[in-house]
C-alpha cells in the first residue's frame, strides 16, 4: 500500500543522546513535513521541504535538523535530545508545497520519550 | 498572533447530527482544512474549503465564512466509528498550515 512509513514507531531515549526519526514516502510527492503533536496543542511544524534538495524552518525548529537528499526520504534528527522534545512526531507529504499545496498525507507517527 | 479556536470536547448520540465549530484569526487566508484523527493514529483528510459556502461529502459537510473567520464541520447520522478528534487547519498568507488543538468527539450509543 502506497503511503508514508515512519520508524521507529516508539522510542525511549536518554537526554543528550542523538536520535534520527526516519520517514519514507512512495507517492512521489514533492513536499514533505515534520510535525510534533503535544496534548492540548495543535500540530506544530518543525521543518519542511518543498522539493528534494531544499528545506525550510517551521514554527519550532530549534534542536532539530532535516535533510532531503532525494524525493522519498526526509529524516529528522535530534542532535542532543532534551525532555521537552518528548512528543509524538508525524511526518507528512503533499503533492506540492506552497500555493499549490493540497491535502497532507501523514505517517503513523513516532512516539518519542526523552528521559 | 495567529490562532485557531475549537471546542476541546463534544459528546453526541449515535444516529444524531453534530456541528463542530472552528474560528480563526490568521495572517491571510488560503484555505481551510478539516482532518479526522482516531486515537493513536495519523490524521486523515476530510475536507477543504477556500470559498464561502457549504461543501458536502457524504455524511460530512464543511462550511466556510471568510468574512467571519468561521468554519464548521457537520457530521450526520453519527456512527460509533466517528468517535475521534477533528482538527481544523488554516493555510495562511505564507501557505503554512496553522492547526487548532482539535475537538475530541465522543459518540454515545
Amino acid at each position: 500500500i502506497a503511503g508514508i512509513t515512519q520508524a521507529p514507531t516508539s522510542q525511549i531515549l536518554a537526554a543528550g543522546r542523538r536520535m534520527t526519526l526516519r520517514c519514507t514516502q512512495d507517492m512521489r510527492h514533492n513536499a514533505m513535513y515534520w510535525y510534533r503533536q503535544d496534548l492540548g496543542l495543535g500540530l506544530r511544524l518543525i521543518h519542511y521541504s518543498n522539493t528534494a534538495g531544499t528545506t525550510g524552518k517551521g514554527e519550532v525548529p530549534d534542536g532539530y535538523s532535516v535533510s532531503r537528499a532525494n524525493t522519498d526520504d526526509f529524516p529528522l534528527t535530534l542532535a542532543s535530545a532534551v525532555p521537552s522534545q518528548t512528543s509524538v512526531y508525524f511526518c507528512a507529504s503533499s503533492e506540492s508545497g506552497g500555493a499549490s499545496g493540497g491535502e497532507l498525507f501523514f505517517g503513523e507517527g513516532s512516539r518519542l520519550t526523552v528521559l | 498572533g495567529q490562532n485557531i479556536d475549537q471546542p476541546t470536547e463534544m459528546t453526541a448520540t449515535e444516529g444524531a447530527i453534530v456541528q463542530i465549530n472552528c474560528t480563526y484569526q490568521t495572517s491571510g487566508f488560503n484555505g481551510l482544512f478539516w482532518y479526522q484523527q482516531h486515537a493513536g493514529e495519523a490524521p486523515t483528510f476530510l475536507s477543504y474549503n477556500v470559498l464561502d459556502g457549504l461543501e458536502e461529502k457524504g455524511r460530512f459537510s464543511s462550511f466556510l465564512s471568510r468574512s467571519k473567520g468561521y468554519s464548521y464541520l457537520l457530521l450526520k447520522e453519527l456512527q460509533m466509528k466517528d468517535s475521534a478528534s477533528y482538527l481544523c487547519a488554516v493555510r495562511d498568507m505564507n501557505y503554512q498550515l496553522i492547526w487548532g488543538a482539535g475537538t475530541k468527539l465522543i459518540i454515545k450509543p
